[in-house]
């Protein structure tokens, strides 16, 4: 069974950075592209990032560009995200999600899904 | 990058089939077969149910089922049970690898 563990979130200040990982296992990782979407307390889900599978493409939703990065280390099998400049509405549980093609550029849907790791952005 | 405009809420009795729609623009829904849906239980994650405007993922029972017709998806949910009570969203992928969510439309059983 895929499994997702996301860690790294916490409470930090406006203007903040954090990184946020996301170990992999019982899959193929370095086959497959790989997304974070994260979750405002009370609201809906928004897409935040995708990776390609080789890490040699990475898309990025417009409220997050220039202040987000997504990587991923295949050899660790492991997902992050680099989330600096970091404002109040920023704060939400960040999921990471497995995409469902394999060798995909990137991904049309999240397949399997991490339980998330809460960022609080407050002074 | 617009949200996807579902309902609030929808609600059925046990047994009893309900549809929740999800419409977009000719940009994400009416551009590509590419909408999944997801059920999120309070305080779990999100849950693949349906992708590619109407696939499931092995495990997900054939009472739910997917659609799209235009610029609108639909999710159906037959033989309701009260398991199903959950919150969905729809999402669609927008182009250059992007994706855009719905709201959210929580499902009572009565």
């Amino acid at each position: 069974e895929v499994q997702l563990l996301e860690s790294g979130g916490g409470l930090v200040q406006p203007g903040g950075s954090l990184r946020l990982s996301c170990a992999a296992s019982e899959f193929t990782f370095s086959n497959y592209a790989m997304s974070w979407v994260r979750q405002a307390p009370g609201k809906g889900l928004e897409w935040v990032s995708s990776i390609s599978y080789s890490g040699g493409s990475t898309y990025y939703a417009d409220s997050v560009k220039g202040r987000f990065t997504i990587s991923r280390d295949n050899s660790k099998n492991t997902l992050y995200l680099q989330v600096n400049s970091l404002r109040a509405e920023d704060t939400a549980v960040y999921f990471c999600a497995k995409g469902g093609r394999v060798l995909g550029s990137g991904s049309y849907y999240g397949a399997n899904w991490g339980q998330g790791t809460l960022v609080t952005v407050s002074s | 990058q617009s949200a996807l405009t579902q309902p609030r809420s929808v609600s059925g009795s046990p047994g009893q089939s309900v549809t929740i729609s999800c419409t977009g623009t000719s940009s994400d829904v009416g551009g590509y077969d590419y909408v999944s849906w997801y059920q999120q239980h309070p305080g779990k994650a999100p849950k693949l149910m349906i992708f590619d405007v109407s696939k499931r993922p092995s495990g997900v029972p054939d009472r739910f089922s997917g659609s799209k017709s235009g610029n609108t998806a639909s999710l159906t949910v037959s033989g309701l049970q009260a398991e199903d009570e959950a919150d969905y969203y729809c999402c669609s992928y927008a182009g250059t690898y992007t994706w855009v969510f719905g709201g959210g439309t929580t499902l009572t059983v009565l």
